[in-house]
């Protein structure tokens, strides 16, 4: 089946534990990409990659790393986390990011820090 | 930047009523989708809908690339149904923009 998967689905932790949420999609997508969505602000986009190796900022970066060593795989580091990060993140992939292609969603990660 | 407005923001029907939602967008787009977000968070792709009339099931779109808007239909609803409804667009190769939703409940 193909999706997006994402883990964990829940996390509760401490402000400045180092954490990492996984995105794995079995599609072979160029494209994959973390949004957070907050309350009131919507989905913002955190950051995206088009391709391995490459990685870009997205609107709100700041407290966030990515890494992409394989196409399948685009990680979500949390190096120290606080409690503005509270959020649910999602991750997408899709075979590119143009006209002519769907973006598929994971299910999602609640996250809270306290 | 490209802005994505979506009307109404609230939206209460009775199981069976018909709905409108609509999805309107600041410049040309050539990449156009339909989310429902569920009650336990998950967003689930609904459309691909750049241009034309899609339908699946009771639910069926239809966007108008060169006046910048996009229907959704939803017949007959039912109580799981229910959640917030979401279109996006491309940004410059980037980005999906999400509009801020319309929260449907549907109640029995």
């Amino acid at each position: 089946e193909a999706q997006v998967t994402q883990n964990p689905r829940y996390l509760i932790t401490v402000t400045g534990k180092k954490l990492t949420v996984t995105c794995s999609q079995n599609m072979n997508h160029e494209y994959m990409s973390w949004y957070r969505q907050d309350p009131g602000l919507g989905l913002r986009q955190i950051y995206y990659s088009m391709n391995v190796e490459v990685t870009d900022k997205g609107d709100v970066p700041e407290g966030y790393k990515v890494s992409r060593k394989e196409k399948r795989n685009f990680p979500l580091i949390l190096e120290s986390p606080s409690p503005n990060q509270t959020s649910l993140y999602f991750c997408a992939s899709s075979f590119t990011l143009n006209s002519a292609y769907e973006q598929y969603f994971g299910p999602g990660t609640r996250l809270t820090v306290t | 930047g490209i802005q994505v407005e979506q009307s109404p923001p609230d939206l209460i029907l009775q199981e069976g009523a018909n709905s409108t939602l609509r999805c309107n967008f600041s410049d040309s787009v050539n990449n156009l989708q339909w989310f429902h977000q569920n009650p336990w968070g998950q967003l689930i792709n609904l459309f691909y809908i750049p241009s034309g009339t899609k339908q699946n099931g009771r639910l069926s779109a239809t966007t108008v690339a060169t006046e910048r808007y996009s229907l959704l239909y939803i017949s007959s609803s039912q109580t799981t149904d229910s959640g917030v409804y979401f279109c996006a667009v491309v940004r410059a190769g980037t980005a999906l923009i999400f509009g801020k939703g319309t929260t449907l409940s549907v109640s029995s």
